[in-house]
This record gives structure tokens, sequence and C-alpha cells, in this order.
């Protein structure tokens, strides 16, 4: 059965600090998505990962792909409050739908 | 915009009562999902559908039953809802099974 970890669940940020949240998943996948939920609000896509090594950057996101270590990170530069939102990672293994991680919240203060 | 509607938006409801989510999406996804998504818990599977008429169970699928007949339309039923079923419903679609899902707006449901 395929487990995502996310960690930490909670982060509180200081603007203009760096970042990093960890998502660890249980089976050989080579298939991982990251999502923003803004409060009340549906899930929106970020990046997608379809291979070992794989780094996608968006602004001050960036995301990266181990699939051996079975480990993808999103790194956040030099926080800004706009980032504040919860973060999902998913995990697409062989023959079964999308399992996601619980989430991490990023409070980003000044 | 993945093109995908869910309705109601928002219901309350009477525990022992049966509810009906819809979603309907327009842009031909082979799969349509339904998850849940509650404090402490993220997103959970609780039913997926891969064709017409095709279905299969996902993690919390208890209490619950789907149905897609049509494309564009997946329905989730509570038989008799219950106050553990309160929660937000999402839609999501994709074209492959583990490829990436696309979201509709979600439905708060609470079981009074």
């Amino acid at each position: 059965e395929l487990k995502v970890e996310q960690n930490p669940l909670f982060l509180s940020m200081q603007e203009g600090k760096n970042y990093t949240i960890y998502c660890n998943y249980s089976t050989t996948s080579d298939r991982l998505y990251w999502y923003r939920q803004d409060p009340g609000k549906s899930l929106e896509s970020l990046f997608v990962l379809l291979s070992n090594g794989a780094v996608k950057q968006e602004g001050r996101l960036m995301a990266s792909l181990d699939t051996k270590a079975r480990l993808s990170t999103l790194h956040i530069t030099a926080a800004v409050h706009d980032l504040s939102a919860t973060y999902f990672c998913a995990v697409g293994a062989q023959g079964t739908a999308l399992i996601f991680g619980k989430g991490t919240t990023l409070s980003v203060s000044s | 915009d993945a093109g995908i509607t869910q309705s109601p938006r928002h219901k309350v409801t009477e525990t022992g009562t049966p509810v009906t989510l819809r979603c309907h999406q327009t842009e031909n996804h082979r799969y349509m999902y339904w998850y849940r998504q509650d404090p402490g818990h993220g997103l959970r599977l609780i039913h997926y559908s891969y064709g017409v008429k095709d279905t299969d169970k996902g993690e919390v699928s208890d209490g619950y039953s789907v149905s897609r007949s049509k494309t564009e339309d997946f329905l989730l039923t509570l038989e008799s809802a219950t106050s553990s079923q309160t929660s937000v419903y999402f839609c999501a679609v994709s074209q492959g099974v583990n490829t990436e899902a696309f979201f509709g707006q979600g439905t708060r449901l609470t079981v009074v």
C-alpha cells in the first residue's frame, strides 16, 4: 500500500529566509506532483515531476525528485507572504490513483 | 481550468438522510475521482472511475457509493449520512490513473 508522508506539517517562516518541505513515499514511483491550496479554495497544480532527478522551478519555489530515495523536496527561496498556503505532494504508483500527503501549511510573517 | 463543476457547493443535511454530490466535466477526461479533505488527514481517496460504469474503491470507501453513467458525470452518494461524513469533498479528473489531476471547487457537506 502506497503511503505518502510530508514534513513538516506546519512551517512558520520569516520573510526572506529559505525553507524546505519534504515528501517521502513508500513504494516505487516516478510520478510526483505538488499542489497548492489557499484557504477555502481548491487545489492548484504547481509541479509535475516525472523522472528521477527531475527539477522544476517557478519563481521562489523549486521542486525535485529522487526516485531512488523515494523523496521529493519543495524548496522555498526568500519566503514572501504570498507563499502562505497549504502545499500537498501526491504520488502516482503503478495502477493506483494519486495518493496525497497530509499537506504542509506555510505561514510567512515579516 | 479543466472545466469541472461540482454541485451543490454547500449542503447541510440530517443524519440518516441520503445525499448525492455531482461532478460534471467538459473536457472528456477518462478518469474521475472523489476525495474528501479533513483537518489532519489531507486528501483521502473515496472512489474513482476509469470509464463509464467502471469504478473502483479508494482508501475510505465505506458508506459511499458512486456511479458514472456518462463520461462527463460522476456521482457520489452517501446512502445514509453520518456526522463522520461531514467534510469537504473534491472531485478531480485526469487522463491517466496516475497522471496530473485537476480539481473542482469542492463541496462542503455538513451532517447534523
